[in-house]
């Protein structure tokens, strides 16, 4: 079946470091890749999505990473602040059809 | 302006009972869906709406009924409530690739 998987379901890092928070996903034919925010009480909101003809993509204080051949999909937030203390989770979608899979989550701790 | 909105944002209700919760969005969307999101934080795709049209109906019981009277609406009803019924429902919509999610309504089932 198809799934979209995270590595861990927590992450704790200091005020000003780097995260990298990872997902692994097993269709191969998903070629769109998000990555979603959600803080408490609220809803997920897009953060920066790639698809399957990069292997990277930047925005601001986040780059995602995309690796193809080991279906594994990385976000990585540049000088972590505690605002981005938040569950985040990777998504897959296929030809940017109707039906995108969520993966589990992981939650980031971000320590002051 | 918020672009999806929910109502109610909380509902307490008894096992039994029938409830509905309400979504519309402003951002002239296609395509409107209803996620199920549980206390691990699992998001769960139930149904999908492309222009008042079903075309995502997932593993759902059938006490859960979506109802688009158009496009810019997607309401949930929900019959002879279950203890297990009892999560967070977003609603989202999606314009091009990515989603714009409601805030959720936590429905609690007593």
């Amino acid at each position: 079946g198809e799934s979209v998987g995270l590595h861990l379901p927590t992450l704790s890092v200091q005020e000003g470091d780097n995260s990298i928070i990872n997902c692994a996903y097993s269709n191969s034919a998903s070629d769109y890749f998000i990555w979603y925010k959600q803080e408490s009480g609220k809803g997920p909101q897009f953060i920066i999505d790639i698809r399957s003809n990069m292997d990277k993509r930047q925005g601001q204080r986040v780059t995602v990473l995309l690796n193809k051949t080991v279906k594994h999909l990385s976000l990585q937030i540049a000088a972590t602040q505690p605002g981005d203390s938040a569950v985040y989770f990777c998504a897959e979608n296929i030809g940017g059809g109707f039906k995108t899979i969520f993966g589990a989550g992981t939650r980031l701790f971000v320590k002051a | 302006d918020t672009a999806v909105s929910q109502t109610p944002k909380y509902l307490v209700t008894q096992m039994g009972n029938d409830k509905s919760i309400k979504c519309e969005q402003n951002l002239g969307h296609d395509t409107m869906y209803w996620y199920k999101q549980d206390s691990k934080k699992f998001l769960k795709i139930m149904f999908s709406y492309n222009n008042k049209e079903l075309i995502i109906n997932e593993t759902v019981p059938n006490r859960f009924s979506p109802k688009s009277p158009d496009k810019a609406h997607l309401n949930l009803h929900i019959n002879s409530l279950e203890l297990g019924d009892s999560a967070v429902y977003f609603c989202a919509s999606k314009g091009g690739y990515g989603y714009t999610f409601g805030s959720g309504t936590r429905l609690t089932v007593v």
